[in-house]
């Protein structure tokens, strides 16, 4: 069974500092996605990770993707307000196709 | 873009009541998927389909059936619904294939059973 971890599960962070997200899972994947929720509303997609060391960059969050240590990061540069939201990641198992397996979010607020 | 719908954004239902959730969506997308949201538990799983008439089991299906007559509308069903089914659900689609497909979500419909 495939899992997907997340941690932390809450951060609370002060604008203007740095912080990273980390998604780990437990078996091979061919890709790897971030959403973002925001309070009542339905995700967004943020980014697309597909191959071992692939690097993406938007605003202030930035996520990588190791597939050898199966391990996602979610860097976020100077925080600030509108950022806080619930973050997903999610992977697809190579020889499912199009089931995507989701971590449990990490629910990040910026304090300012 | 993308659009999926959701018919209702809050629902209340009896104990025991037969619940609909419809899903629709405007890209002729092949997939779509039923998931359930709760705190701590991130998205589960409930149905996907791949194909009109074709469904398969997600990681929690029971208590659960789903409807796809026509490409563009999945429905979940409720057949008794149960307190333990209060929750956030979420409907997706998404292609088949392709560099980066992904899976657009809609609004969500809070089910509430009393």
């Amino acid at each position: 069974e495939l899992k997907v971890e997340q941690n932390p599960l809450f951060l609370s962070m002060q604008e203007g500092k740095n912080y990273t997200i980390y998604c780990n899972y437990s078996t091979t994947s061919d890709r790897l996605y971030w959403y973002r929720q925001d309070p009542g509303k339905s995700l967004e997609s943020l980014f697309v990770l597909l191959s071992n060391g692939a690097v993406k960059q938007e605003g202030r969050l930035m996520a990588s993707l190791d597939t050898k240590a199966r391990l996602s990061t979610l860097h976020i540069t100077a925080a600030v307000h509108d950022l806080s939201a619930t973050y997903f990641c999610a992977v697809v198992l190579s020889n499912t196709g199009n089931q995507f397996y989701f971590g449990t979010g990490t629910s990040l607020t910026v304090i300012p | 873009d993308v659009k999926v719908t959701q018919s209702s954004r809050y629902l209340v239902k009896r104990t025991g009541e037969k619940v609909f959730l419809e899903c629709v969506q405007d890209m002729d997308h092949e997939n779509m998927f039923w998931y359930r949201q709760d705190p701590g538990l991130g998205l589960r799983l409930i149905y996907f389909s791949y194909d009109v008439k074709m469904k398969e089991k997600g990681d929690i299906p029971e208590g659960y059936s789903v409807s796809r007559e026509k490409k563009e509308r999945f429905s979940l069903i409720l057949e008794s619904a149960s307190t333990n089914q209060t929750s956030m659900y979420l409907c997706a689609s998404s292609v088949t294939g392709g560099p980066t497909y992904e899976q657009y979500f809609g609004p969500g419909t809070r089910l509430t059973v009393t």
